[in-house]
């Protein structure tokens, strides 16, 4: 079982530039998260997407765009990277919204803005 | 929104002691409560998991308690192995939240 695939693992970019993350799950789940993780902070939403052709803010929105490009794929965009946005990013998908469904995660892509 | 407090930041135990972990939550809503187990390079994963219709759930070693009136809920692990060390995190959310608060994490070491 594939679960939750991230692409790329890694990634490297200078300040300024764009690049997308991809997400795929293939639970048949409605529902899709991207997160970011920094050191003593645990994990932080940055938007959601409670079912296939909807979005939300999350708590950390600024900087980034997202895309449910169907029930599989949900993408995490950045426009024009910043030092800032150096972190781990996580996606998650849950069989529902509602809050009280488990999500589960893929293994992260670990990116570094210079 | 909810806040989620996770204590200790790091711990260290020898093999074969238990582990204990807590959690504060703040929104007297909240009534689920997971946790997840974070190895190295690798994305967090649930272990277990506990409704607020109950105040304790067991899978082999590893136990989940939870007080609602205190608002806090702790992760006992049992019989500590080596493969125990890793992060681990709490989260609270309520079923009319679509989003999970997680806390800061625990980064739990397994003493041989």
């Amino acid at each position: 079982n594939a679960g939750v695939t991230q692409t790329p693992k890694f990634q490297v970019l200078k300040t300024g530039q764009s690049m997308t993350l991809q997400c795929a799950q293939d639970m048949n789940h409605n529902s899709m998260y991207w997160y970011r993780q920094d050191p003593g902070m645990g994990l932080r939403l940055i938007y959601y997407s409670a079912s296939e052709g909807t979005t939300d803010k999350g708590e950390v929105p600024n900087g980034y765009n997202v895309s449910r490009l169907n029930k599989r794929e949900f993408s995490l965009r950045l426009e024009s990277a910043a030092p800032s946005q150096t972190s781990v990013y996580f996606c998650a998908s849950s069989e529902m919204s509602r809050g009280n469904q488990p999500q589960h995660f893929g293994d992260g892509t670990r990116l570094s803005i210079l | 929104g909810e806040n989620v407090e996770q204590h200790p930041s790091t711990l260290s135990v020898q093999e074969g002691d238990s582990a204990v972990i807590k959690c504060t939550y703040s929104d007297s809503a909240s009534n689920y409560f997971p946790w997840y187990k974070q190895e190295l390079g690798k994305g967090p994963q649930l272990i277990i998991d506990i409704r607020s219709n109950v105040g304790e759930k067991k899978d082999q070693r590893i136990a989940v308690t939870l007080n609602k009136t205190a608002k806090h809920f702790s992760l006992h692990i049992t019989e500590t192995q080596p493969e125990d060390s890793a992060v681990y995190f709490c989260a609270a959310s309520n079923f009319g939240n679509e989003k999970l608060t997680f806390g800061t994490g625990t980064r739990l070491t397994i003493i041989p």
